[in-house]
């Protein structure tokens, strides 16, 4: 059982460019979630989906854009990456009022 | 201040001891208190689940929730240098959806053999 898996696991980016980070979890959960993990700010929810084809945004959602067409796949977009968007970034999943389950986790770089 | 404050540590502990970790919040309408254990380069993974005031306890792990105090912890009894790794704490107000969870920043926990 795979559980939530992302893909790629590491990554380094120049300004500017973008990329798409692919979380796909195997649990058949309604819920999804994009956390961004920086160092003194702790775990910040970036945006989440509570079921196939809905997206909303979380804390700190400026600069990415999610989408959910399959109700296993949550895609998370930088469209122009910045410096500040360097981080560890989590993809969770669950079913409603239960327990997070994590990715392992992507280590982005922006230059 | 924030919701939700915790040492960020580090904590450095001998094998076999007592370990005490904590958060406090300003949040009363927290309700559903968490602690999550997170391995260097891991996701989170839920370790203790409590539900309102009072101690839950599994193996050596206890959470203890005092909502009069508007302070949780996380007790370690026996530790391990297997326990090493970084604690957060989450909480919510109600349900609905875990898009409310509110972490605290980690405390992070070194056993030493």
């Amino acid at each position: 059982n795979a559980g939530v898996t992302q893909t790629p696991k590491f990554r380094v980016l120049k300004t500017g460019q973008s990329m798409t980070l692919l979380c796909a979890q195997d649990m058949n959960h309604e819920y999804m979630y994009w956390y961004r993990q920086d160092p003194g700010m702790g775990l910040r929810l970036i945006h989440y989906s509570v079921g196939e084809g809905t997206t909303a945004k979380g804390e700190v959602p400026d600069g990415y854009n999610v989408s959910r067409l399959k109700k296993q796949n949550f895609l998370l977009g930088l469209e122009s990456a910045a410096p500040s968007q360097t981080s560890v970034y989590f993809c969770a999943s669950s079913y409603v009022d239960e327990k997070l389950f994590f990715g392992s986790g992507t280590q982005l770089s922006v230059l | 201040q924030k919701e939700v404050e915790q040492d960020p540590g580090p904590l450095s502990v001998p094998e076999g001891a007592i370990v005490s970790l904590n958060c406090t919040y300003s949040n009363s309408a927290f309700q559903y208190f968490m602690w999550y254990r997170q391995y260097s380069r891991k996701g989170p993974e839920l370790l203790m689940y409590t539900y309102s005031s009072g101690n839950k306890e599994d193996g050596r792990f206890t959470a203890q929730v005092d909502k009069s105090s508007k302070y949780i912890s996380l007790f370690i009894r026996d530790s391990q240098p297997s326990d090493s790794a970084t604690y957060l704490c989450a909480m919510e107000a109600a349900q609905g959806g875990s898009e409310k969870l509110v972490f605290g920043k980690g405390t992070k926990l070194t056993v030493n053999p």
